[in-house]
């Protein structure tokens, strides 16, 4: 079972909003990633968490807001997001953070800021 | 620049041709070399390649890796309108513990009836 599982599959917030996208996996994984996806572009990384820490943060602005509560569940907090975060958000985990991992994807949440 | 580049970009065919999807990279640290579809979602896993050049097989697709010509290639024969989606080639790089992907452009497949 490779399954990863992501929460709302779709959201619609205003820019004043403040929202969280959920992500959770059962496979024991120990690194768990946040990629956002926009149209006709391939998965562009923001978070990478290893071992419930904070690994890579790509950069990402501070509206954007990860934590992981513990090895199985993965959030993403939003808060006071623009209209061109709109996109879809992926969440992915894979057995550890190590180069030969295989790194599976969750169905992703569309997120749409008006 | 590390940098994964894809082609064709987009191609179209009649079901039961065979397809070949190339992938090139030039990046530090390479570690490993990942096949996705895409549909209209996340994007599903399909192989994982190393420098070994071992080729990888499930059903009507293959893959294979060559180290000397930092590039893959997926094959899939008697392609069938289920196998329409966006293909991602992505490259696994960087030291031992970072786990990052640089992701192709992606192949759009459409395959005809």
């Amino acid at each position: 079972d490779t399954e990863v599982t992501q929460t709302p599959k779709h959201l619609v917030m205003g820019m004043t909003n403040k929202k969280s996208l959920k992500c959770e996996q059962h496979m024991g994984h120990r690194a768990m990633y946040w990629y956002k996806q926009k149209a006709k572009k391939p998965p562009e990384l923001m978070f990478v968490y290893s071992y419930e820490k904070l690994s890579i943060n790509e950069s990402v602005p501070s509206r954007f807001s990860p934590e992981c509560p513990n090895s199985s569940l993965l959030n993403l907090h939003l808060h006071a997001l623009q209209p061109e975060d709109s996109a879809l958000y992926l969440c992915a985990s894979s057995p550890g953070q190590g180069t030969g991992n295989t790194i599976y994807f969750g169905e992703g949440s569309w997120l749409t800021v008006v | 620049e590390d940098k994964v580049v894809q082609s064709p970009l987009s191609l179209v065919v009649h079901e039961g041709d065979t397809v070949t999807l190339n992938c090139s990279y030039e990046v530090t640290n390479f570690r490993s070399l990942l096949w996705y579809k895409q549909e209209k979602k996340a994007p599903t896993f399909l192989f994982m390649l190393t420098s070994s050049g071992i080729e990888k097989k499930s059903g009507r697709l293959s893959s294979i890796l060559d180290k000397k010509e930092l590039s893959s290639i997926l094959n899939i024969t008697a392609t069938q309108t289920g196998d329409s989606a966006i293909y991602l080639c992505a490259v696994v790089w960087g030291s031992s513990n970072t786990g990052k992907l640089i992701f192709g452009q992606g192949t759009t497949l459409q395959v005809k009836p």
